[in-house]
């Protein structure tokens, strides 16, 4: 079936540290690939996307490309912020979404 | 509305009653989805509907668990006869349309602010 795997947490990362969180997916047909991040307090919000193979999506300076020969949607920041401090969760869809078990991320200052 | 939302926010419930947890998708989008967030765990998929039907029962935890959604828009998710077991945040989400058998992506699911269910 379909099913995405991340990385466990939680990553604790200094600030300006280079962030990267690993994901992998399982999947029928063409899936698109999601990241969604969860601020403290807030609701789950998408982060970035790819439809296809080769696609980067990248958005607030995070970036994940989209790797069919390694099925992979690993996501990266150059530089964190003490506000990147979330949960992210990494997502597949191909006829429904299906979400990794969610990464907590902190960033000290 | 401007986004999906939900109520009650907070629902505190006896072992043995049955709630109702509403959501109000954003106007337009076909697709509903329910996931339930447990504490210290990810999102599990529960129900989607396209339109007002589901064809996705799969992810239902039992059948104490059952939704439906009418004209179109509103959704209720019902859960009979609570256990402590289904504390957790319920969370909708909506999106224009879902995903067909051929394949294609579909598109941006847009979360509400969850329901924190606690069975005591």
């Amino acid at each position: 079936g379909n099913s995405v795997t991340q990385m466990e947490g939680p990553v604790t990362l200094s600030e300006e540290a280079f962030l990267t969180i690993n994901c992998t997916y399982t999947a029928t047909g063409y899936p698109s690939l999601f990241w969604y991040v969860q601020y403290p307090g807030e609701g789950l919000q998408l982060l970035l996307k790819a439809t296809k193979a080769d696609d980067k999506g990248s958005n607030k300076g995070f970036e994940a490309t989209y790797r069919k020969e390694t099925t992979s949607f690993h996501l990266e920041k150059g530089s964190v912020q003490v506000s990147d401090s979330a949960v992210y969760f990494c997502a597949l869809s191909v006829v429904d979404m299906r979400f990794g078990a969610g990464t907590r991320l902190t960033v000290k200052p | 509305g401007a986004g999906v939302s939900q109520s009650p926010s907070n629902k505190v419930t006896e072992k043995g009653k049955d709630v109702e947890l509403r959501c109000d998708p954003i106007s337009g989008h076909t697709a509903l989805y329910w996931y339930r967030q447990s504490l210290g765990q990810g999102l599990e998929f529960l129900i989607y509907f396209q339109g007002n039907s589901a064809p996705d029962k799969s992810g239902l935890p039992s059948d104490r668990f059952s939704a439906e959604r009418t004209g179109g828009s509103v959704s209720t998710l019902t859960i009979q006869r609570t256990q402590q077991e289904d504390s957790a945040v319920y969370l909708c989400a909506s999106s224009r349309r879902h995903a067909g058998t051929s394949g294609a992506p579909t598109d941006t699911q847009y979360f509400g602010p969850g329901t924190r269910l606690t069975v005591l």
